[in-house]
């Protein structure tokens, strides 16, 4: 099952625009990632904000996590045309016995027009 | 090139056959985690490895194996391959046995016709 939930599932800007992009998910984390995968290729670790973080910085990146209602967005500012791809936010789940895994949204596919 | 290595890039194959996809983690890394990436799932967690363990299992079919080699890298089988199946299988590989950042590898596309 998907832990997170991105919205919107597609956002078309023009460039020099902002891009906000939402996650919402179910359970307690300690963690929440953000991806980023251009179109047929492997996913590149963007961001990682952890629980008793509020926000974080990378760059042109900001992202804001709000554990009292299980969300956390990311923010691309002064987009460029090499940013369309799609963006996938990522949670720990934890098993019994104490197994991990990473579980992944269905992504927000990102498309910034020239 | 994210130091993760995955072979093939690209496989076609026809239903009933067996595959085996294969993955180098990065230097330095002990856990590999397998993906699989459909228009219609999304990326589904399959199976974790650390140290040559079995560390955590998701949504694995019976008909699909793995194994980490002592030299770390991993191999995925798939077996009794249906229509279903064609999808990237991503490889990606952690320092430890913690998922947290993931560097993945560029993917393994299957068709199954």
């Amino acid at each position: 099952s998907q832990q997170g939930e991105e919205d919107p599932q597609a956002l078309s800007i023009q460039e020099g625009e902002n891009a906000t992009m939402n996650c919402s998910y179910k359970t307690s984390i300690n963690n929440l990632q953000w991806y980023r995968q251009n179109s047929g290729r492997g996913l590149v670790h963007l961001i990682l904000i952890r629980s008793n973080e509020r926000e974080k910085h990378s760059g042109r990146l900001r992202v804001t996590l709000d554990t009292s209602k299980k969300s956390s967005s990311l923010l691309i500012t002064a987009s460029r045309a090499a940013d369309t791809a799609s963006y996938f936010c990522a949670t720990r789940q934890i098993f019994q016995g104490g197994s991990e895994k990473l579980v992944f949204g269905k992504g927000t596919k990102l498309t910034v027009n020239p | 090139d994210s130091g993760v290595t995955q072979t093939p890039k690209h496989l076609i194959t026809a239903t009933g056959q067996r595959v085996t996809l294969r993955c180098s983690p990065r230097s330095g890394d002990l856990s590999v985690y397998w993906y699989q990436q459909s228009l219609d799932q999304g990326l589904q967690f399959l199976i974790q490895y650390y140290n040559g363990e079995e560390r955590a299992k998701g949504n694995i079919l019976e008909r699909f194996s793995a194994q980490q080699f002592p030299d770390l890298h991993s191999e995925l089988n798939l077996s009794s391959l249906e229509l279903g199946d064609s999808a990237l299988y991503f490889c990606a590989s952690s320092l430890d046995s913690g998922a947290n950042v993931l560097t993945f590898g560029a993917g393994s596309r299957l068709t199954v016709l």
